[in-house]
């Protein structure tokens, strides 16, 4: 069975430093990955997905994250943080033949300074 | 506009009164799932379903029924409600493709306190 560990439950960092939120995996082979932001109040927005391919993946409001297979990482990642960020965030692993059977990380609480 | 929408948002029950919360989505996808989030766990699937009158068990069912009579709508049924199902739920759906390469849309969440 695949599992997902975020180490950071929470982080804090001023508005216009750089980002960088952790995710490792457990599976035996290349699985689908994701993250995603859940905005205080809000349902959960996909950020960016992993299928194949490239292994460094662009996703909306200006994040990145890179697949590194000998690692079992998928790290969330943002040049310049906004005040707009603070969130939760949380990494999932899925079967590479089944994109929709998410298991979840616990999350990383973002905080922003201004 | 293509959503997930789940109802009632915010419940506050007691202990042992039967309680349903929906779910529908209007995209004509054939799998949904319902989730648990609790503070430090992330989400826990509760309950999935592939298609219509075919569901399935996840890793947190205990507590919870789920029907599947139509396409669009997946309710969540907790018969008797206990405090440790205190919770925030979020529905779910995506297309079934072949590949595998699905993606979940998610409701916007159904917090549910059992007092």
């Amino acid at each position: 069975a695949q599992s997902v560990t975020q180490p950071d439950i929470h982080i804090t960092v001023s508005e216009g430093a750089s980002l960088e939120l952790r995710c490792n995996y457990s599976y035996g082979a290349t699985p689908y990955l994701f993250w995603y932001v859940q905005s205080p109040g809000q349902g959960l927005q996909l950020l960016l997905k992993y299928f194949s391919g490239d292994t460094l993946v662009q996703g909306i409001k200006g994040f990145e994250a890179e697949f590194k297979r000998s690692q079992s990482s998928f790290n969330l990642r943002k040049p310049s943080v906004h005040w707009s960020d603070a969130a939760e965030y949380f990494c999932a692993v899925a079967p590479n033949n089944a994109g929709n059977m998410l298991t979840f990380g616990g999350g990383t609480r973002l905080m922003v300074k201004p | 506009e293509a959503q997930v929408t789940q109802n009632p948002r915010y419940l506050i029950t007691v202990t042992g009164k039967k309680l349903t919360v929906t779910c529908s989505q209007n995209m004509n996808h054939e799998y949904m799932s319902w989730y648990r989030q609790d503070p430090g766990l992330g989400l826990r699937q509760i309950y999935y379903s592939m298609n219509v009158e075919v569901t399935d068990k996840g890793d947190v069912p205990e507590g919870y029924k789920v029907s599947r009579k139509e396409k669009r709508n997946f309710p969540l049924i907790l018969e008797s409600p206990s405090p440790n199902q205190t919770s925030l739920y979020f529905c779910a759906s995506s297309l079934k493709q072949k590949t595998g390469a699905n993606v979940l849309t998610f409701g916007a969440g159904s917090r549910l306190t059992v007092l």
